[in-house]
């Protein structure tokens, strides 16, 4: 089926190990983005894609790292985990930098 | 910076009353304004977009209001339903043409 997904949807890991959260889009969009959402924050864009190979920071980039190597892929790392990256990540694509967003359901990720 | 200030935070009404959801934003040189409606454990789905050239956008019983000058958007939800409960978010770009900045949302209730 056509859309977005995310994997996995639930992680536990612990302080200070690498997690890989995936995301992967069947639109051909150009851009792709990595929001978090936390209670009393909101939603907050941690980096965004225009296009394989470029890559920009968003509000709340520091503990990240992105990468996109191909147009429909666009994995995030947080190479150390902390406490305070535990939250909701999501995944989105659109077609412009301020286009329709269209969202994965969500990785859920808890570091102890 | 663009704030999203969406009030109010929670909302319990009646199956069948129309009701209304407001959306200010602090920098009136947007792109365009998105609603989206996010299920408990979802991901966000896009409900209406309107470009900054329009006043409004309808679709179904859903009506979307915006007036640039004074940094205001609604969304008008008539008769509304059971199905309808959901937390809904208003979103515009940062500056002009850039990644969105979401409101918190607000929770709404339709009671049977």
């Amino acid at each position: 089926d056509a859309g977005i997904t995310q994997s996995p949807r639930y992680k536990i890991t612990e302080t200070g190990r690498q997690v890989t959260l995936m995301c992967h889009q069947t639109w051909s969009h150009s851009y792709m983005f990595w929001y978090r959402q936390d209670l009393g924050h909101g939603l907050r864009l941690i980096y965004y894609s225009a296009a394989a190979d470029i890559t920009d920071k968003g509000e709340v980039p520091d503990g990240y790292v992105v990468s996109r190597s191909k147009t429909e892929n666009f994995p995030l790392t947080l190479e150390s985990a902390t406490r305070s990256q535990t939250s909701v990540y999501f995944c989105a694509s659109s077609d412009s930098r301020a286009g329709e967003l269209f969202f994965g359901e969500g990785s859920r990720l808890t570091v102890l | 910076k663009q704030e999203v200030t969406q009030i109010p935070a929670a909302l319990s009404v009646p199956e069948g009353e129309n009701l209304v959801l407001n959306c200010s934003f602090t920098d009136s040189a947007i792109y365009n304004l998105q609603w989206f409606r996010q299920d408990p454990g979802k991901g966000l789905t896009s409900l209406l977009l309107i470009q900054s050239s329009q006043r409004e956008q309808t679709s179904g019983r859903l009506n979307a209001s915006l007036d640039k000058s004074s940094g205001r958007s609604t969304l008008y939800i008539a008769a509304s339903q059971p199905g309808d409960s959901a937390t809904y978010l208003c979103a515009v770009p940062n500056s002009g043409n850039t990644p969105l900045v979401f409101g918190k949302g607000t929770r709404l209730s339709v009671i049977a």
